[in-house]
């Protein structure tokens, strides 16, 4: 499976502030996506980065508030803007890799705590 | 909506005992299944997949599925104090509506020595 990174581990941040999360994987993968994980539930996909494409966006999640880029096939960030307490959560990276589109492997995620 | 469901625990099973975990699944056109194990603080860790009826084993862990029941299970023989994490059962779709892999809530696992 893929070697996945993402920064930063974790941060905290004020809240109407802005983060951008980066995630970077040492192959070329066909899909990346970005899920979130708050304190206690499971994981909710937010969308899917497309390289050379717009993200696919799921139901509840905008790309003003998600920004999203995928500029080659080993990298991607997820943007958290105008950040309120609500978005205090674990970001998590996926990927798939080519021909196997639906197993997908998680980077380390990142921590985020919106005071 | 696709739905997932997990039993959210805690399981508690004695070291040496076998664990298993359930998990059933909305979409009768699912068609692979998977189940993953975080430990705390931690992101999710693939250990299983299966992708047709009956049993797949791989050490200690077998992956059982029943597409007619829409059922899929984990046992874990020989549950060691090291196997205390959350299980996430994930599924996945491809029709029409589009493709997506949808976790269920979890089971927590605990297993004491």
């Amino acid at each position: 499976s893929a070697v996945i990174s993402q920064k930063p581990s974790r941060d905290i941040c004020q809240r109407g502030t802005s983060l951008t999360i980066q995630c970077q994987v040492d192959s070329q993968v066909t899909m990346m996506f970005w899920y979130r994980q708050q304190p206690g539930q499971s994981l909710t996909l937010i969308a899917t980065a497309n390289q050379g494409s717009e993200a696919t966006y799921e139901s509840g999640f905008v790309i003003d508030k998600f920004p999203i880029s995928r500029p080659n096939l080993t990298f991607s960030t997820l943007t958290v803007s105008n950040m309120s307490p609500e978005d205090s959560s674990i970001y998590l990276c996926s990927v798939s890799t080519p021909g196997g589109q639906e197993t997908q492997y998680f980077g380390p995620g990142t921590r985020l705590l919106v005071l | 909506q696709k739905e997932v469901e997990q039993n959210s625990g805690p399981l508690s099973v004695p070291e040496g005992a076998i664990a298993s975990l359930n998990c059933t699944y909305s979409d009768r056109v699912s068609q692979s299944f998977f189940w993953y194990r975080q430990y705390s603080g931690k992101s999710p860790e693939l250990i299983m997949s299966i992708y047709s009826n009956g049993d797949k084993e791989d050490g200690r862990f077998t992956a059982q599925l029943n597409k007619a029941s829409q059922y899929v299970s984990l046992l874990i023989r020989d549950s060691q104090p090291s196997d205390s994490a959350t299980y996430l059962c994930a599924v996945y779709t491809d029709n029409n509506a589009g493709n997506m892999l949808t976790f269920g809530g979890g089971t927590r696992l605990m297993v004491k020595p």
